[in-house]
């Protein structure tokens, strides 16, 4: 059965400080994994997406990685802000039929 | 551009009923997909269609169901309504669904709560 566990299930920073966020997966075979930031009461926004193939994708203060032998991903946030407050999701996709398996997600606080 | 708008916002029913949530995706994609998230089981895919077929399903029983419309406007319908459904349901558009890189939009859900 495919899963993705991600720890921790929540975490609590200072403003200014950075943090990594972890994601592993069973997921085979393997399409794409993919990192989601939500906020309360909104839905999921990209903030990465990466293939078999890249190790690294960033998008601002955001840097993924990938291990695709270990099967283990993760996010890490340089410099936090207040309005990274909010829940992180690792999703990854199924090569076979497409179909994502989420995460629980990582709920991050950030306290000035 | 206008993102993906998703009607109607809150939706209070009782068990037993059934229920039809509508999502209007950013012009110009043709692919929605629709997810619950529950904070017992977090988000799970239910379904994706893609120009008026549905394309990928996920494993939840035939009372959830959907269309796409030829705009690309897409409803869900939930028949005899569980307690156990009461959940947010997203929707997202994409231009194609594309598999690799395509990214998914999201609209913000309807929150359904079941009594």
């Amino acid at each position: 059965k495919n899963q993705v566990e991600q720890s921790p299930q929540s975490l609590i920073i200072l403003e200014g400080k950075n943090c990594t966020l972890q994601c592993n997966y069973t997921v085979s075979p393997f399409s794409n994994l993919r990192w989601y930031k939500q906020d309360t009461g909104r839905g999921p926004v990209s903030l990465t997406i990466m293939t078999f193939s890249e190790n690294t994708k960033s998008n601002g203060r955001y840097t993924a990685t990938l291990d695709a032998d270990t099967k283990q991903s993760s996010l890490h946030i340089t410099a936090s802000q207040l309005s990274d407050s909010a829940s992180y999701i690792c999703v990854v996709s199924d090569g076979g039929s497409y179909i994502p398996t989420f995460g629980r997600g990582t709920s991050l606080i950030v306290h000035p | 551009k206008a993102g993906v708008t998703q009607t109607p916002r809150y939706l209070i029913k009782t068990r037993g009923q059934q229920v039809t949530l509508s999502c209007s995706p950013i012009s110009g994609h043709r692919s929605v997909s629709w997810y619950q998230q529950t904070p017992g089981q977090g988000l799970q895919f239910l379904f994706e269609y893609f120009s008026e077929t549905q394309r990928n399903k996920g494993n939840f029983p035939g009372r959830f169901s959907g269309r796409q419309f030829s705009n690309s406007r897409s409803e869900m319908n939930v028949s005899t309504l569980e307690l156990g459904d009461s959940a947010l349901y997203l929707c997202a558009s994409s231009p194609t669904g594309g598999k690799l890189f395509e990214k998914l939009f999201f609209g913000s859900g309807t929150q359904l709560s079941v009594l």
